[in-house]
Protein backbone atom coordinates (compact mmCIF):
# COMPACT_ATOMS: atom_id res chain seq x y z
CA UNK A 1 0.00 0.00 0.00
CA UNK A 2 1.33 3.36 -1.10
CA UNK A 3 1.54 5.79 1.68
CA UNK A 4 2.82 9.11 2.02
CA UNK A 5 3.34 10.97 5.36
CA UNK A 6 4.51 14.84 5.91
CA UNK A 7 6.16 16.00 9.15
CA UNK A 8 7.48 19.37 10.13
CA UNK A 9 4.63 21.80 10.10
CA UNK A 10 4.06 24.71 12.66
CA UNK A 11 4.04 28.24 13.37
CA UNK A 12 6.69 30.10 12.19
CA UNK A 13 7.16 34.03 11.86
CA UNK A 14 7.87 36.03 8.86
CA UNK A 15 10.75 35.48 7.15
CA UNK A 16 12.20 32.55 9.07
CA UNK A 17 12.84 29.04 7.77
CA UNK A 18 11.16 25.82 7.73
CA UNK A 19 11.83 22.50 6.39
CA UNK A 20 9.30 19.76 5.58
CA UNK A 21 9.50 16.07 5.45
CA UNK A 22 7.80 13.50 3.97
CA UNK A 23 8.32 9.21 4.36
CA UNK A 24 6.68 7.80 1.48
CA UNK A 25 6.79 3.73 1.68
CA UNK A 26 4.91 1.26 -0.19
CA UNK A 27 6.58 1.53 -3.36
CA UNK A 28 9.97 2.02 -5.39
CA UNK A 29 10.88 5.33 -4.14
CA UNK A 30 13.32 5.58 -6.83
CA UNK A 31 11.41 5.08 -9.49
CA UNK A 32 8.92 8.31 -9.21
CA UNK A 33 8.68 11.61 -9.22
CA UNK A 34 7.89 13.41 -6.30
CA UNK A 35 6.41 16.91 -5.41
CA UNK A 36 5.36 19.05 -3.25
CA UNK A 37 2.04 21.02 -3.71
CA UNK A 38 0.26 23.66 -1.09
CA UNK A 39 -3.41 24.62 -0.40
CA UNK A 40 -4.32 27.43 1.51
CA UNK A 41 -7.75 27.25 3.73
CA UNK A 42 -10.73 27.27 1.33
CA UNK A 43 -8.51 27.91 -1.72
CA UNK A 44 -7.14 25.43 -4.96
CA UNK A 45 -3.94 23.48 -4.63
CA UNK A 46 -1.24 25.05 -5.98
CA UNK A 47 2.02 23.21 -7.33
CA UNK A 48 5.36 23.97 -5.76
CA UNK A 49 7.55 21.91 -7.69
CA UNK A 50 9.07 18.15 -8.42
CA UNK A 51 12.23 15.97 -7.80
CA UNK A 52 12.78 13.88 -10.47
CA UNK A 53 13.58 10.25 -10.23
CA UNK A 54 16.85 7.72 -10.65
CA UNK A 55 16.63 7.62 -13.88
CA UNK A 56 16.08 11.43 -14.83
CA UNK A 57 19.04 12.51 -12.13
CA UNK A 58 16.73 13.69 -9.29
CA UNK A 59 16.61 17.42 -10.96
CA UNK A 60 14.28 19.65 -10.03
CA UNK A 61 11.63 22.08 -11.32
CA UNK A 62 9.72 24.91 -9.71
CA UNK A 63 6.80 27.02 -9.77
CA UNK A 64 8.22 30.22 -10.47
CA UNK A 65 6.06 31.45 -7.82
CA UNK A 66 8.08 30.12 -5.39
CA UNK A 67 11.73 29.33 -7.19
CA UNK A 68 14.50 30.67 -5.35
CA UNK A 69 13.21 30.38 -1.60
CA UNK A 70 11.89 26.74 -1.78
CA UNK A 71 13.99 23.90 -2.28
CA UNK A 72 13.19 20.15 -2.76
CA UNK A 73 15.34 17.31 -2.30
CA UNK A 74 15.12 13.61 -1.75
CA UNK A 75 17.16 11.16 0.29
CA UNK A 76 16.52 7.91 -1.33
CA UNK A 77 18.25 5.33 1.08
CA UNK A 78 15.64 6.43 3.87
CA UNK A 79 12.57 6.80 1.31
CA UNK A 80 12.13 10.74 2.14
CA UNK A 81 11.11 13.68 0.52
CA UNK A 82 12.37 17.12 1.94
CA UNK A 83 10.81 20.93 1.70
CA UNK A 84 13.31 24.00 2.71
CA UNK A 85 11.43 26.99 3.06
CA UNK A 86 13.13 30.09 3.17
CA UNK A 87 12.00 33.69 3.22
CA UNK A 88 8.32 32.48 4.63
CA UNK A 89 5.48 35.12 3.92
CA UNK A 90 1.74 35.48 5.41
CA UNK A 91 0.77 34.09 1.96
CA UNK A 92 2.99 30.95 2.59
CA UNK A 93 0.07 29.74 4.98
CA UNK A 94 -1.24 26.32 3.87
CA UNK A 95 -1.24 22.91 4.56
CA UNK A 96 1.23 21.45 2.64
CA UNK A 97 0.95 17.99 1.12
CA UNK A 98 3.12 15.98 -1.14
CA UNK A 99 2.03 13.84 -3.86
CA UNK A 100 3.75 11.21 -6.52
CA UNK A 101 3.66 11.72 -10.01
CA UNK A 102 1.25 9.27 -11.23
CA UNK A 103 1.94 9.04 -15.22
CA UNK A 104 4.81 7.79 -17.00
CA UNK A 105 4.04 9.90 -19.71
CA UNK A 106 1.28 12.74 -18.12
CA UNK A 107 1.35 15.25 -15.17
CA UNK A 108 -0.74 13.55 -12.35
CA UNK A 109 -0.71 12.99 -9.29
CA UNK A 110 -1.70 9.48 -7.99
CA UNK A 111 -1.26 9.25 -4.39
CA UNK A 112 -1.30 12.59 -1.69
CA UNK A 113 -0.21 12.53 1.95
CA UNK A 114 -2.35 13.81 4.20
CA UNK A 115 -1.23 17.33 4.58
CA UNK A 116 1.18 19.44 7.31
CA UNK A 117 -0.02 22.63 8.35
CA UNK A 118 2.54 26.04 8.13
CA UNK A 119 1.20 29.01 10.00
CA UNK A 120 3.70 31.99 8.75
CA UNK A 121 2.66 34.49 11.77
CA UNK A 122 4.31 37.06 14.24
CA UNK B 1 0.66 30.04 -17.01
CA UNK B 2 -2.39 28.09 -18.30
CA UNK B 3 -5.50 29.26 -16.22
CA UNK B 4 -8.07 27.22 -15.29
CA UNK B 5 -11.52 28.45 -15.09
CA UNK B 6 -14.48 26.36 -13.12
CA UNK B 7 -17.88 26.44 -13.59
CA UNK B 8 -19.94 26.44 -11.54
CA UNK B 9 -17.98 27.60 -8.63
CA UNK B 10 -20.84 26.05 -6.14
CA UNK B 11 -23.69 23.88 -7.37
CA UNK B 12 -26.24 21.45 -5.61
CA UNK B 13 -28.08 18.22 -6.96
CA UNK B 14 -30.57 16.10 -6.02
CA UNK B 15 -29.89 12.15 -5.46
CA UNK B 16 -30.32 10.91 -9.26
CA UNK B 17 -29.51 14.17 -10.85
CA UNK B 18 -27.38 14.30 -13.71
CA UNK B 19 -24.18 16.53 -12.60
CA UNK B 20 -22.02 17.78 -15.16
CA UNK B 21 -19.01 20.35 -13.81
CA UNK B 22 -16.71 22.37 -16.82
CA UNK B 23 -12.98 23.34 -16.64
CA UNK B 24 -11.99 25.50 -19.39
CA UNK B 25 -8.46 26.28 -20.39
CA UNK B 26 -6.92 29.29 -20.86
CA UNK B 27 -4.59 27.64 -23.90
CA UNK B 28 -5.01 23.91 -25.52
CA UNK B 29 -3.52 21.10 -23.12
CA UNK B 30 -3.44 17.57 -24.20
CA UNK B 31 -5.35 16.38 -21.16
CA UNK B 32 -7.26 17.31 -18.35
CA UNK B 33 -7.30 14.94 -14.84
CA UNK B 34 -9.73 15.55 -11.65
CA UNK B 35 -9.53 15.39 -7.77
CA UNK B 36 -12.50 15.27 -5.42
CA UNK B 37 -11.68 16.61 -2.43
CA UNK B 38 -14.18 16.10 0.89
CA UNK B 39 -13.77 18.59 3.66
CA UNK B 40 -10.74 18.47 5.50
CA UNK B 41 -9.09 15.28 3.74
CA UNK B 42 -6.02 15.58 0.90
CA UNK B 43 -7.34 15.63 -2.68
CA UNK B 44 -8.01 12.00 -4.62
CA UNK B 45 -6.77 11.41 -7.87
CA UNK B 46 -10.61 10.80 -9.23
CA UNK B 47 -10.22 10.74 -13.53
CA UNK B 48 -6.67 11.26 -15.33
CA UNK B 49 -5.86 11.68 -18.61
CA UNK B 50 -9.47 13.38 -19.40
CA UNK B 51 -11.34 10.22 -19.09
CA UNK B 52 -10.02 7.42 -17.12
CA UNK B 53 -11.23 6.66 -14.01
CA UNK B 54 -9.04 5.79 -10.52
CA UNK B 55 -9.11 3.01 -9.01
CA UNK B 56 -11.94 3.01 -6.81
CA UNK B 57 -13.81 5.75 -8.61
CA UNK B 58 -17.88 4.51 -9.31
CA UNK B 59 -18.93 4.56 -12.67
CA UNK B 60 -21.73 7.17 -13.00
CA UNK B 61 -18.59 9.39 -13.10
CA UNK B 62 -17.19 10.04 -16.14
CA UNK B 63 -14.97 12.43 -18.26
CA UNK B 64 -14.49 14.02 -22.03
CA UNK B 65 -12.92 16.98 -23.44
CA UNK B 66 -10.42 18.26 -25.70
CA UNK B 67 -8.17 21.38 -26.69
CA UNK B 68 -9.53 23.97 -23.83
CA UNK B 69 -12.75 22.31 -23.20
CA UNK B 70 -13.04 19.80 -20.48
CA UNK B 71 -16.48 18.20 -18.37
CA UNK B 72 -16.61 15.55 -15.10
CA UNK B 73 -19.95 13.71 -15.26
CA UNK B 74 -22.21 12.28 -12.66
CA UNK B 75 -24.53 10.25 -14.39
CA UNK B 76 -27.03 9.90 -11.26
CA UNK B 77 -25.73 11.83 -7.79
CA UNK B 78 -25.44 10.50 -4.86
CA UNK B 79 -25.19 11.85 -1.70
CA UNK B 80 -21.65 10.33 -1.11
CA UNK B 81 -20.72 12.20 -3.90
CA UNK B 82 -20.70 15.87 -2.27
CA UNK B 83 -17.23 17.80 -2.35
CA UNK B 84 -14.83 19.47 -4.18
CA UNK B 85 -13.86 18.57 -7.34
CA UNK B 86 -10.26 20.54 -8.93
CA UNK B 87 -9.38 19.97 -12.48
CA UNK B 88 -5.62 20.43 -13.32
CA UNK B 89 -3.48 20.35 -16.55
CA UNK B 90 -0.28 18.75 -17.02
CA UNK B 91 0.66 19.65 -20.22
CA UNK B 92 3.00 22.64 -19.12
CA UNK B 93 4.75 24.20 -16.02
CA UNK B 94 3.63 25.58 -14.39
CA UNK B 95 1.32 22.88 -13.40
CA UNK B 96 -1.94 24.10 -12.51
CA UNK B 97 -5.12 23.71 -11.00
CA UNK B 98 -8.90 25.34 -11.37
CA UNK B 99 -10.35 26.95 -8.34
CA UNK B 100 -12.92 23.88 -8.20
CA UNK B 101 -16.49 23.73 -7.85
CA UNK B 102 -18.09 22.68 -4.78
CA UNK B 103 -21.14 20.23 -5.07
CA UNK B 104 -23.17 19.57 -2.65
CA UNK B 105 -26.03 17.57 -1.95
CA UNK B 106 -30.11 18.79 -1.92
Amino acid sequence: EVKLLESGGGLVQPGGSMRLSCAASGFTFTDFYMNWIRQPAGKAPEWLGFIRNKANGYTTEYNPSVKGRFTISRDNTQNMLYLQMNTLRAEDTATYYCARKGGARYWYFDFWGPGTMVTVSS
Amino acid sequence: EIVLTQSPTTMAASPGEKVTLTCRASSSVSYMHWYQQRSGASPKLWIYETSKLASGVPNRFSGSGSGTSYSLTINSMETEDAATYYCQQGSSYPLTFGSGTKLEIK
